[in-house]
C-alpha cells in the first residue's frame, strides 16, 4: 500500500537557519503530494502541494519539489522564523481518496 | 466562507459509554473524511464518504466505531462502549468532488476516556 516516511524529529534550529525536512513516499501511479502544518493549539492547515512530477509547491517562504525519480518531496525554507515552530506532516493522496500521512516532524525555532 | 466545523471541541467520558462526534463540512464539498490523531499512532484514516457512494470504512479500528452522513452534508462519528485507547483527537476534513485531493480540516474533537 501507499506510505510516507518523514525525517524523524524533533528538529531544533536557530532563527534564520536553513531548514530541510525530508519526505519520501511509496505509491503506485502518480499521487498528489502535500505538506500540512499544525501550529500549537491549532488544526491542520495545508502549507503547500504539488500534483505532478517536477511541480514545485510554495507558500510562506517554504518550497517542496515533486521528484518522481527519487520519490521525494522534501520541505525547505531558506531562513526560518520563531513563528515557524510547529509540527509538519508530509502526505499523499491518489484522486479524492484518503490522505496517507507521515509521522510528523516537530520543529522548534529558537530566537 | 465558513470552514469545516466540529463539535464538541472537547469530550470527556467514562469507559464503556457511547459518544457522538459531529462534523459540518464546507458547503458544497461532496467528500468527507474522518481521521484520528493520537500520540502513538500519528494521523490515521478512519472513514471516507463521497457523495451517494458507499463509504470507505477500511480504516475503522473496530466494530465499535461507525459513522453516517445525512443528506450528503453533516456527519456523525459514533464510538460505542468507549475504551481508554480511544482517547485521541478526531479530525474531520472535506474536499470538493473535482480537485487535486486537497482536504480542508476542522479543528478537531479531543476525546478523553477515563
Amino acid at each position: 500500500g501507499n506510505s510516507v516516511t518523514q525525517m524523524e524529529g524533533p528538529v531544533t534550529l536557530s532563527e534564520e537557519a536553513f531548514l530541510t525536512i525530508n519526505c519520501t513516499y511509496t505509491a503506485t501511479g502518480y499521487p498528489s503530494l502535500f505538506w500540512y502544518v499544525q501550529y500549537p493549539g491549532e488544526g491542520l492547515q495545508l502549507l503547500l502541494k504539488a500534483t505532478k512530477a517536477d511541480d514545485k509547491g510554495s507558500n510562506k517562504g517554504f518550497e517542496a519539489t515533486y521528484r518522481k525519480e527519487t520519490t521525494s518531496f522534501h520541505l525547505e525554507k531558506g531562513s526560518v522564523q520563531v513563528s515557524d515552530s510547529a509540527v509538519y506532516f508530509c502526505a499523499l493522496s491518489q484522486g479524492a481518496q484518503k490522505l496517507v500521512f507521515g509521522q510528523g516532524t516537530r520543529l522548534t525555532i529558537n530566537p | 466562507g465558513a470552514g469545516v466545523s466540529q463539535s464538541p471541541s472537547n469530550k470527556v467520558t467514562e469507559k464503556g459509554k457511547d459518544v457522538e462526534l459531529r462534523c459540518d463540512p464546507i458547503s458544497g464539498h461532496t467528500a468527507l473524511y474522518w481521521y484520528r490523531q493520537s500520540l502513538g499512532q500519528g494521523l490515521e484514516f478512519l472513514i471516507y464518504f463521497q457523495g451517494n457512494s458507499a463509504p470507505d470504512k477500511s480504516g475503522l479500528p473496530s466494530d465499535r466505531f461507525s459513522a453516517e452522513r445525512t443528506g450528503g452534508s453533516v456527519s456523525t462519528l459514533t464510538i460505542q462502549r468507549t475504551q481508554q485507547e480511544d482517547s485521541a483527537v478526531y479530525l474531520c476534513a472535506s474536499s470538493p468532488r473535482t480537485g487535486d485531493g486537497t482536504q480542508y480540516f476542522g479543528p478537531g474533537t479531543r476525546l478523553t476516556v477515563l
